[in-house]
């Protein structure tokens, strides 16, 4: 069964540095999704990107980061300066079509800023 | 504010039995109601979606209702296994200007032999 993959599945970087965080989203899918788990916290929205824009955004998603389809497979986060509070469990999702379709989560990019 | 309120924060159950899990919430205007099945440090999946319309969805052993008059939905697990422990979460979808998801804290149930 097709699955959406992430990579890296761990990350750790200095504060102040940039990561990306990288996605394959299932193949014939349209909408791609970012959210992010505080250790201990709720899943929470970050964005949804449609046509090669972003559709939704949080009030999270600051100008801090940024995301990008840099080709036909690949979906990815930017953080450009990282914080101690970006240290959280980033997941990626996918849906075929309309937004009422179910969406498929990726495993996770756990990011520790240190 | 929009919230999504879950109960309980965590149950424990013996296997084979039932159990029920529940979600109020005030988001408006509501769109959608979602519960996802969350293994510790993986990612979400998905068990149910419900429209406005729509006051029961069915997937296994799963069944999940949604009151939109009340603003309740509940997770009901039958003939529960061990594989069933996990965090189940509330998801309810927000279209309103902006399309927002909007996520309770979960119930983490736990199944024991």
């Amino acid at each position: 069964e097709p699955e959406v993959t992430q990579t890296p599945s761990h990350q750790v970087t200095q504060m102040g540095q940039e990561v990306i965080l990288r996605c394959v989203p299932i193949s014939n899918h349209l909408y791609f999704y970012w959210y992010r788990q505080i250790l201990g916290q709720k899943v929470e929205f970050l964005v949804s990107f449609y046509n090669n824009e972003i559709s939704e955004k949080s009030e999270i998603f600051d100008d801090q980061f940024s995301v990008e389809r840099p080709d036909g497979s690949n979906f990815t986060l930017k953080i450009r300066s990282t914080k101690l509070e970006d240290s959280a469990m980033y997941f990626c999702a996918s849906t075929k079509e309309q937004r009422h379709q179910t969406q498929y989560f990726g495993p996770g990019t756990r990011l520790l800023v240190l | 504010k929009n919230q999504v309120e879950q109960s309980p924060q965590s149950l424990i159950i013996l296997e084979g039995k039932n159990c029920t899990l529940q979600c109020n919430y005030t988001v408006s205007p509501f769109s959608n109601l979602r519960w996802y099945k969350q293994d510790t440090g993986r990612g979400p999946v998905s068990l149910t979606i419900m429209t406005f319309s729509e006051n029961t969805k069915s997937n296994g052993r799963y069944t999940a209702t949604l009151d939109a008059d009340t603003k309740q939905s509940s997770l009901h697990i039958t003939a529960s296994q061990l594989s069933d422990s996990a965090s189940y979460i509330c998801v309810v979808g927000s279209v309103g200007g902006t399309y927002k998801y909007i996520f309770g804290t979960g119930t983490r149930l736990k199944v024991l032999a």
